[in-house]
């Protein structure tokens, strides 16, 4: 059956360090995997694409990799911040159709 | 003022009764989705509609109809609610040339 595993465990980092995050997926092709911030009580908010041919993207503390021999992404965020602290989710279309499954997310909470 | 609206946000209503969740978008974009969230389950597809003549079912439509009304409004319908629809509802929009989706607030069900 088609999986979509994030960290099963919330993660508690200080700030400035990096946080890693890992999205893991099973009986998908995805031809792009997204990540979405979502804050309490708020829906999710695009945060970054990488397609499948991409091995790494950037966007400001954020870093993605993509790599389909391990069928499996790391989002990474640099110099963290409280602000950070929020639910991070993975996505990928797995029919290269427009619709796209979510991992169940990720905690994490920076300490000041 | 927001891009994707949800009404109502909160919502506690009786079995069996009928409920319709609404979505309005001033982005212009054709997709249109409607998912619902569950605690350590993430977000799953309820019905996605990719102009205003086309409606399909996601992977969890049974016991849900929709209405794309126009461009802009997509309905979500629960028939006849029962208590294991209590979820954090979400709309979400896309681009047709992009892959990225554009969430709601939200609107918080409750069935009793």
């Amino acid at each position: 059956s088609q999986k979509i595993e994030q960290n099963s465990e919330a993660l508690n980092i200080q700030e400035g360090k990096t946080a890693t995050l890992t999205c893991n997926y099973t009986n998908y092709s995805p031809a792009y995997l997204q990540w979405y911030r979502q804050d309490p009580g708020r829906g999710p908010v695009f945060l970054l694409l990488i397609r499948e041919n991409e091995k790494e993207k950037r966007k400001e503390r954020l870093k993605v990799t993509f790599d389909t021999t391990l069928k499996q992404s790391l989002f990474h965020i640099t110099a963290s911040q409280p602000a950070d602290s929020a639910t991070y989710l993975c996505a990928l279309d797995g029919s290269n159709d427009y619709k796209l499954s979510f991992g169940a997310g990720t905690t994490v909470t920076v300490r000041a | 003022d927001a891009d994707v609206t949800q009404t109502p946000r909160n919502r506690i209503t009786k079995t069996g009764k009928r409920i319709m969740l609404e979505c309005s978008q001033t982005k212009g974009h054709d997709r249109m989705y409607w998912y619902r969230q569950d605690p350590g389950l993430g977000l799953r597809l309820i019905y996605y509609s990719f102009d205003v003549k086309d409606i399909n079912k996601g992977e969890i439509s049974d016991g849900y109809s929709v209405s794309r009304q126009a461009q802009a409004k997509f309905s979500l319908s629960l028939e006849s609610a029962i208590p294991n629809q209590t979820a954090l509802y979400f709309c979400a929009t896309s681009d047709l040339h992009r892959d990225e989706q554009y969430f709601g607030p939200g609107t918080r069900l409750t069935v009793t």
